[in-house]
C-alpha cells in the first residue's frame, strides 16, 4: 500500500529564508506525487506534481520539489519565504492505475513565516 | 474556465439528520472524488466516481454514500449524522491521466 510521511507538523521560517518541507513516500509502483497548499477555510490548491517526467519539478509561487527515488523523498523548497506563504502544505501520492484515481495524503505541515 | 464548485459552503445539522452535499466538476472532467478533512484524522478518501460508476471507496461506514449524474455532477449523502461527522468535505475533479486533481473550496459541515 502507498503512504506518505511528512516530517514536521509545524515549520517556522523568517521572511526571506529558505523554505524546506519534507515528504517521504512509500510505493510499490512508480509513484505520482503532489504538493498541495491550503489556506484557512479554503480547499486545496495544487502547487506542483511529479508524474515520472523531470525529477526536478517547478510549481507555482516559486516552489519546486525534487523526486529522489533512492531516498523515496519529494521535498518541497522555496528559496525565499514570503509572508503570503504561511499556510498548511500537504504532500500526496496517487494510486493511479486506470481503474482508480485516489490521493493518499500526508498529515500536513503548517508553515509559519515570521517578519 | 470555471473551477470545482461545491455547495453549500457551510451547513449546520442536528445529530440523526441526513445531509446532501453537491459538487460540480470542471467541464469535461469525468472523475469526481470526495475527501473528508478533520483535525484528528486529516484528509481521508471517501469515494471516487467515474462516468456515473463508483470506482473506489474508502473505509467509511455505509451511512456515507454518493452518486454521479450523467453531466458528471456528484452528490454525497450522509445519513444518521453523528457528532464525529463534523468536518470539511472536499470534492476533487480530474481529467484523463494522473495528476489532474482540482479541488473545490469544500463544504464545512457542523453536527450539533
Amino acid at each position: 500500500a502507498q503512504s506518505v510521511t511528512q516530517l514536521g507538523s509545524h515549520v517556522s521560517v523568517s521572511e526571506g529564508a529558505l523554505v524546506l518541507l519534507r515528504c517521504n513516500y512509500s510505493s510499490s509502483v512508480p509513484p505520482y506525487l503532489f504538493w498541495y497548499v491550503q489556506y484557512p477555510n479554503q480547499g486545496l490548491q495544487l502547487l506542483l506534481k511529479y508524474t515520472s517526467a523531470a525529477t526536478l519539478v517547478k510549481g507555482i509561487n516559486g516552489f519546486e520539489a525534487e523526486f529522489k527515488k533512492s531516498e523515496t523523498s519529494f521535498h518541497l523548497t522555496k528559496p525565499s519565504a514570503h509572508m503570503s506563504d504561511a499556510a498548511e502544505y500537504f504532500c500526496a501520492v496517487s494510486e493511479y492505475g486506470g481503474a482508480t484515481n485516489k490521493l493518499i495524503f500526508g498529515t500536513g505541515t503548517l508553515l509559519a513565516v515570521q517578519p | 474556465k470555471a473551477g470545482v464548485t461545491q455547495t453549500p459552503r457551510y451547513l449546520i445539522k442536528t445529530r440523526g439528520q441526513q445531509v446532501t452535499l453537491s459538487c460540480s466538476p470542471i467541464s469535461g472532467h469525468r472523475s469526481v472524488s470526495w475527501y473528508q478533512q478533520t483535525p484528528g484524522q486529516g484528509l481521508q478518501f471517501l469515494f471516487e466516481y467515474f462516468s456515473e460508476t463508483q470506482r473506489n471507496k474508502g473505509n467509511f461506514p455505509g451511512r456515507f454514500s454518493g452518486r454521479q449524474f450523467s453531466n458528471s455532477r456528484s452528490e454525497m449523502n450522509v445519513s444518521t449524522l453523528e457528532l464525529g461527522d463534523s468536518a470539511l468535505y472536499l470534492c476533487a475533479s480530474s481529467g484523463e491521466g494522473p495528476g489532474g486533481y482540482t479541488f473545490g473550496s469544500g463544504t464545512r459541515l457542523t453536527v450539533v
